[in-house]
């Protein structure tokens, strides 16, 4: 069966620190792979998304970015962290973007 | 940008009781789902109905999909204490070149009662 891996469960960073949150799924091939940020009581908003190695879409302008170093894992990054950066960030894939999505546990990360 | 809204933002119910959310959305979708997210934790995926669908059922649940007023609506039937969470309508559109996206609401919060 499928499974989707995501840590860490929850961070604190200081302002102006890297950032790295990693993402893997096991159990299946060539998965579309989405990172989401939901602020505290709201949506989900779409970050970035990925249809394959080195392949990712950008959905808003910010201080993160995205990488697809293997087929089953997605990384989010910053180099310098900002206090608007902190939320919950929730990495997610599916079979294709037509069907339903499968999400990690997320990352609550506060950046301090 | 937000796709699907959420009404109500929240809801308040007793065990037993029937809890309807309802979403709207603003373009054309090739289908809608519903998610469930219990307090801090990632999202589970309940029902996805699909645009030329109007009505379906999963165990307690039931999903209408209007697609001329762009709207659906999830009922939960005999709701239990364990229901409470959060709940989201995601929308599937066409992004460009035959690339979809999901694209989620801002919830309703259910609050089920013992």
């Amino acid at each position: 069966s499928q499974t989707i891996h995501q840590w860490p469960a929850t961070l604190v960073q200081p302002v102006g620190s890297p950032l790295s949150l990693e993402c893997t799924v096991e159990g299946t091939s060539n998965p579309n792979l989405y990172w989401y940020r939901q602020a505290a009581g709201r949506g989900l908003q779409l970050l970035f998304y990925s249809v394959g190695i080195g392949q990712i879409s950008s959905e808003v302008p910010q201080n993160l970015s995205a990488s697809r170093p293997q087929d089953r894992q997605f990384i989010l990054s910053s180099k310098k962290l900002l206090l608007s950066d902190s939320g919950f960030y929730l990495c997610a894939w599916s079979v294709s973007p037509t069907v339903e999505a499968f999400f990690g546990q997320g990352t609550r990360l506060t950046v301090v | 940008s937000q796709q699907g809204e959420e009404d109500p933002q929240a809801l308040s119910i007793q065990e037993g009781e029937n809890a309807t959310m309802n979403c709207s959305y603003k373009t054309s979708i090739n289908n809608l789902q519903w998610y469930r997210q219990n307090s801090g934790r990632g999202l589970v995926h309940l029902i996805l109905i699909r645009s030329n669908e109007r009505e379906k059922h999963s165990g307690r649940l039931r999903v209408t999909l209007d697609t001329s007023k762009k709207s659906s609506s999830l009922l939960i039937t005999a709701s239990r204490a364990a229901d409470t969470a959060s709940y989201f309508c995601a929308t599937a559109t066409d992004s460009g070149a035959g690339s979809y996206q999901l694209t989620f609401g801002k919830g309703t919060k259910l609050s089920v009662i013992p």
